[in-house]
C-alpha cells in the first residue's frame, strides 16, 4: 500500500548547498508531519515535525514545508554539512501509528 | 535520556529456527514497536503494542507474532524462520498513543541461511 512517496531515493549536494526532499501522501487523516534521521549503525531519530495547520516550521538549519491541499511537505537543510550525511524518512502520522517513506540518502560532499 | 536496547546487533539463524528478537525500554513508555527495514522500502510495522499483554497487528504481520509481559520489554518472535525474513529489525517505543515521536533502538542484522 502505497500511502506515502518519498522522493529523490538519493541525493548528492555539495557543503553549504541546499538539500530538498519531498514526501507525498494519500491519507487526508494524518494528523501530525515529522522527518526522521537515520545514520548508518543507528536507529531513526525524530528531527523535525509540523502540524497540519502549520505552513512551514523552521528549526535551525532544517525547515519543513507543507501543503495540504497537495498533500505534499518537504524537508529543506540549508548550509548543508557533512554531519547531515545521512538517510531521511518522511513518516505521517495518523491513526496511532508512524507510516515511513522509502528513505533518502543524502550525501553532503566536503 | 531514553533508551531502547535490542538483545543483538547480528544474528545468523537457519532455515526453520524459532528466533527471539528481545527490546527493553528504560523510560516506562506505554507503547513498543516492532519494525522491519529494507533496502527501498522504508520501515514497516509489523507488530505494536499499547499495553502490557496488549498487541496489535501491524502491517506485515505474517510469519510473527509477538510477546509483551512486561511494560518495559516487547519480544518478536519468528515461529518458523524464512530466508524472506532477513533484515533488519528496529523495535522503537513512545510515551503517547496519538504522538509522532517513536524512540529507536539500534537494530538486529537477521540473516536466515
Amino acid at each position: 500500500q502505497q500511502q506515502v512517496k518519498q522522493s529523490p531515493q538519493s541525493l548528492i549536494v555539495q557543503k553549504g548547498g541546499i538539500s530538498i526532499i519531498n514526501c507525498a501522501y494519500e491519507n487526508t487523516a494524518f494528523d501530525y508531519f515529522p522527518w526522521y534521521q537515520q545514520f548508518p549503525g543507528k536507529g531513526p531519530a525524530l528531527l523535525i515535525a509540523i502540524r497540519p495547520d502549520v505552513s512551514e516550521k523552521k528549526e535551525g538549519r532544517f525547515t519543513i514545508s507543507f501543503n495540504k491541499s497537495a498533500k505534499q511537505f518537504s524537508l529543506h537543510i540549508m548550509d548543508s554539512q557533512p554531519g547531515d550525511s545521512a538517510t531521511y524518512f518522511c513518516a505521517p502520522t495518523g491513526f496511532q501509528k508512524l507510516v515511513f517513506g522509502t528513505g533518502t540518502r543524502l550525501l553532503v560532499s566536503p | 535520556d531514553v533508551k531502547v536496547t535490542q538483545s543483538s546487533r547480528y544474528l545468523v539463524k537457519r532455515t526453520g529456527e524459532k528466533v527471539f528478537l528481545e527490546c527493553v525500554q528504560d523510560m516506562d513508555h506505554e507503547n513498543m514497536f516492532w519494525y522491519r527495514q529494507d533496502p527501498g522500502l522504508g520501515l514497516r510495522l509489523i507488530y505494536f503494542s499499547y499495553d502490557v499483554k496488549m498487541k496489535e497487528k501491524g502491517d506485515i504481520p505474517e510469519g510473527y507474532s509477538v510477546s509483551r509481559e512486561k511494560k518495559e520489554r516487547f519480544s518478536l518472535i519468528l515461529e518458523s524462520a524464512s530466508t524472506n525474513q532477513t533484515s533488519m529489525y528496529l523495535c522503537a517505543s513512545s510515551p503517547t498513543r496519538t504522538g509522532y515521536e517513536q524512540f529507536f533502538g539500534p537494530g538486529t542484522r537477521l540473516t536466515v541461511l
